[in-house]
């Protein structure tokens, strides 16, 4: 069935550091992939995206690759701060309103 | 200021009883979602409406109760036929693919309630 597989689901870096979450998914009709922020008791904050026309996006510290070959794309963060800390969502967008959204991964920036 | 609200943020239910779980937005969007979270899952679709009085189900509709009769409130009421509520519950809302010209759909989500049941 549709899936996305997201790893990995705890991630430890030092401040200052990169971390880089990946994200694997099965429906190869998927054309947009968002990535979400989500800090503790909030909902989801939409942080990046990227849609399958384009390979590479980057905004300030945060940037997002998508391998359409593979079916993979991943989330990389660059000179992470302690406000970094959360959790990360990667979704894949199936159309006709679906998403599918992967396991989450828990990022904590050390001081 | 425009955003989604979900109301209460925290809510407490005992078994056999339905509870109705608000969401609000005004950020002038056609369609609402709800979804639910579980540790260590991803977010699962429960229902989802594209437009004022009509709604669809997603892939855990079951247990679940919705209305849209306005287009800025989407009502979810969790029924006592859901077996295992307790869970944490985000609206989000988006335009419609076809009138923002985009193939896909920006979602906005809500802060979230959380339903424990007692």
């Amino acid at each position: 069935g549709e899936n996305v597989e997201q790893h990995p689901s705890t991630l430890s870096v030092q401040e200052g550091d990169s971390a880089v979450i990946k994200c694997t998914y099965s429906d190869s009709a998927s054309n947009y992939f968002p990535w979400y922020k989500q800090e503790l008791g909030k909902g989801p904050q939409l942080i990046i995206d990227i849609r399958s026309n384009v390979g590479e996006k980057k905004d300030q510290r945060i940037a997002v690759t998508l391998n359409k070959t593979a079916k993979h794309f991943s989330l990389h963060i660059t000179e992470t701060q302690p406000e970094d800390s959360a959790v990360y969502f990667c979704a894949a967008y199936l159309g006709t309103y679906k998403y599918i959204f992967g396991t989450g991964t828990r990022l904590k920036v050390l001081a | 200021d425009g955003g989604i609200t979900q109301s209460p943020k925290y809510l407490f239910r005992k078994e056999g009883q339905n509870v109705t779980l608000s969401c609000e937005q005004n950020l002038n969007h056609d369609a609402m979602y709800w979804y639910r979270q579980d540790p260590g899952q991803g977010l699962r679709l429960i229902y989802y409406s594209q437009i004022v009085n009509d709604f669809q189900k997603g892939d855990i509709a079951e247990g679940y109760s919705v209305s849209r009769e306005k287009k800025e409130s989407f009502p979810l009421t969790v029924t006592s036929a859901q077996k295992n509520p307790t869970a944490f519950y985000l609206c989000a809302s988006s335009i419609v693919p076809a009138r923002s010209g985009s193939s896909y759909n920006e979602q906005f989500f809500g802060p979230g309630t959380r339903l424990t049941v007692l």
